[in-house]
C-alpha cells in the first residue's frame, strides 16, 4: 500500500490561488470518493479541512474546495492568507482492502 | 464536545514494547460506523496511519506494521489501548489518535499527539 503522491511544496502570494494535487490508484482516490484534506501547522495535530472529496467542516473557510478527477484529487486554496502557510496532507480509505492511506503531504508557503 | 488525549511513555528502549493509551470524551465508541484510529508521525516526515478500530470491535493495520501491532478498545473506561511490540529507532514519532466520523472515512477531532523515543 503505497502513499498517495503530492509535489513536496507549493508556494504563491497572498491573495492569490493555489491546486494541490493528490495522485492515487484505481484502488482508492479514482474509484471512491473518501479522499479528505488535513492541514497541519507547525508543532499542531492536523485539522480536516476537506472530507468526502468536497465537503468542507462546519467553521472551514470557503476559500478551501476539493475535486477529483480520475485517479488524483485537489484542494484548491483561493484567495490565500498567510495563516494557511502549513502543511497539507490528503488522505484515502481503499474500500478494496479496508484500509488507509495518507498522502506524502505539501508545504504551503505564502510568500 | 469530542476530546481524545494520548498517554504513555515518551521514552522506550530498542526491543521494548509501547504501550499507547488514547482516552476520550464527548462519543461512544458503540456506536455505528465511529471508530478510533491511530497515526504517527517521524520528526520532520509525513503523517501515517497505522491503526483503526472500529465500534463493532474491527480491527484495521498498516500492512507495514501487521505484525507488531494491536489495538484494543475498553469501553468502559473510554480508551483505546495500542500496543507495538519490538521497538525500534525508526518508530520515533508522534503519536496521534483520532476519532472517525460516523458516516464518513475521515477523522474530524484528533488529539494532541505525544512523542515517543526509542532510544538505548
Amino acid at each position: 500500500q503505497s502513499a498517495l503522491t503530492q509535489p513536496a511544496s507549493v508556494s504563491e502570494s497572498p491573495g492569490q490561488s493555489i491546486t494541490i494535487s493528490c495522485t492515487g490508484t484505481s484502488s482508492d482516490v479514482e474509484n471512491y470518493n473518501y479522499v479528505s484534506w488535513y492541514q497541519q501547522r507547525p508543532g499542531k495535530a492536523p485539522k480536516l479541512i476537506i472530507y468526502e472529496v468536497t465537503t468542507r467542516p462546519s467553521g472551514v473557510p470557503d476559500r478551501f474546495s476539493g475535486s477529483k478527477s480520475g485517479n488524483t484529487a485537489s484542494l484548491t486554496i483561493s484567495g490565500l492568507q498567510p495563516e494557511d502557510e502549513a502543511d497539507y496532507y490528503c488522505f484515502s480509505y481503499t474500500a478494496s482492502t479496508s484500509l488507509y492511506v495518507f498522502g506524502t503531504g505539501t508545504k504551503v508557503t505564502v510568500l | 464536545q469530542i476530546t481524545l488525549k494520548e498517554s504513555g511513555p515518551t521514552l522506550v528502549k530498542p526491543t521494548q514494547t509501547l504501550t499507547l493509551t488514547c482516552t476520550f470524551s464527548g462519543f461512544s465508541l458503540t456506536t455505528s460506523g465511529v471508530g478510533v484510529g491511530w497515526i504517527r508521525q517521524p520528526p520532520g516526515k509525513a503523517l501515517e496511519w497505522i491503526a483503526l478500530i472500529y465500534w463493532d470491535g474491527d480491527e484495521r493495520y498498516s500492512p507495514s506494521l501487521r505484525s507488531r501491532l494491536s489495538v484494543a478498545k475498553d469501553r468502559s473506561k473510554n480508551q483505546v489501548v495500542l500496543t507495538l511490540t519490538n521497538m525500534d529507532p525508526v518508530d520515533t514519532a508522534t503519536y496521534y489518535c483520532a476519532h472517525k466520523m460516523a458516516a464518513s472515512s475521515s477523522f474530524d477531532y484528533w488529539g494532541q499527539g505525544t512523542l515517543v523515543t526509542v532510544s538505548s
